[in-house]
């Protein structure tokens, strides 16, 4: 079973388009993460959320508590944030402070 | 400050040997996690330190696979007769552990993770 579900799993976008990435849960959580992951790199905390909306220059998150889900926006875009981008949940109760991971989303920028 | 580092970028080994993949945490860190990530895959869960002691290792594959923390600082994930299948990225993060609030407003909950270690089984 997969407790998190992000969509699309692949996006190719024009540099300045706003971009789009959604994620959704099935199990009650304490937080919500996104992540992003460059090829070859590490991954990056974007954002911790557990209610409301957080921005960060051109990114920003939103969560929805009761309909589980929540989406990362991306405006005006540009080729460097060409990554991979991970939504990541802290399930509540968290005996372990583990996190459940969707799969991914693959952007790529075309300048 | 320095983040999370793990040593070696990089293991190619053959199959059934013995591999070490090592994690040094973020100082003052007691929370440490060790997961894989398999190509097109999300980052999977394997084993969470608190301090150093195993508080979840319910993400191991199998017995051949182990992990320590001695110290409550640097762990080492342990592989033992390793397996093509075991080809993967290995992550580690690190965070400071529940119940701790730091300035800034950022939560104990957020991990910090490192660059990780490429495993290639041939």
């Amino acid at each position: 079973k997969n407790e998190v579900e992000q969509s699309p799993q692949n996006l190719t976008a024009q540099e300045g388009e706003f971009i789009t990435i959604n994620c959704s849960y099935s199990v009650g959580i304490s937080a919500l993460h996104w992540l992003q992951q460059h090829p070859g790199g590490g991954i990056v905390s974007l954002f911790m959320l557990s209610s409301g909306k957080k921005k960060h220059g051109r990114l920003i998150a939103t969560i929805n508590i009761q309909e589980k889900h929540s989406s990362l926006h991306i405006t005006a875009s540009h080729p460097r944030d060409s990554a991979v981008y991970i939504c990541a949940v802290s399930p509540k109760p968290n005996t372990g402070n583990q996190f459940y991971f969707g799969t991914g989303t693959s952007l790529t920028v075309i300048p | 400050g320095a983040g999370v580092s793990q040593t070696p970028s990089n293991k190619v080994t053959e199959k059934g040997k013995y591999v070490e993949l090592r994690c040094d945490p973020i100082s003052g860190h007691t929370a440490l996690y060790w997961y894989r990530q398999s190509l097109g895959q999300g980052p999977e869960f394997l084993i969470y330190f608190q301090g150093t002691g195993a508080a979840d290792d319910s993400g191991l594959p199998n017995d051949r696979f182990f992990a320590v923390r001695p110290e409550g600082s640097v762990s080492t994930l342990k592989i033992q007769r390793t397996e093509r299948g075991d080809s993967a990225v290995y992550l580690c993060a690190s965070s400071l552990g529940q119940g701790r609030a730091l300035a800034g407003g950022i939560s104990t909950d957020t991990q910090y993770f490192g660059p990780g270690t490429r495993l290639t089984v041939l």
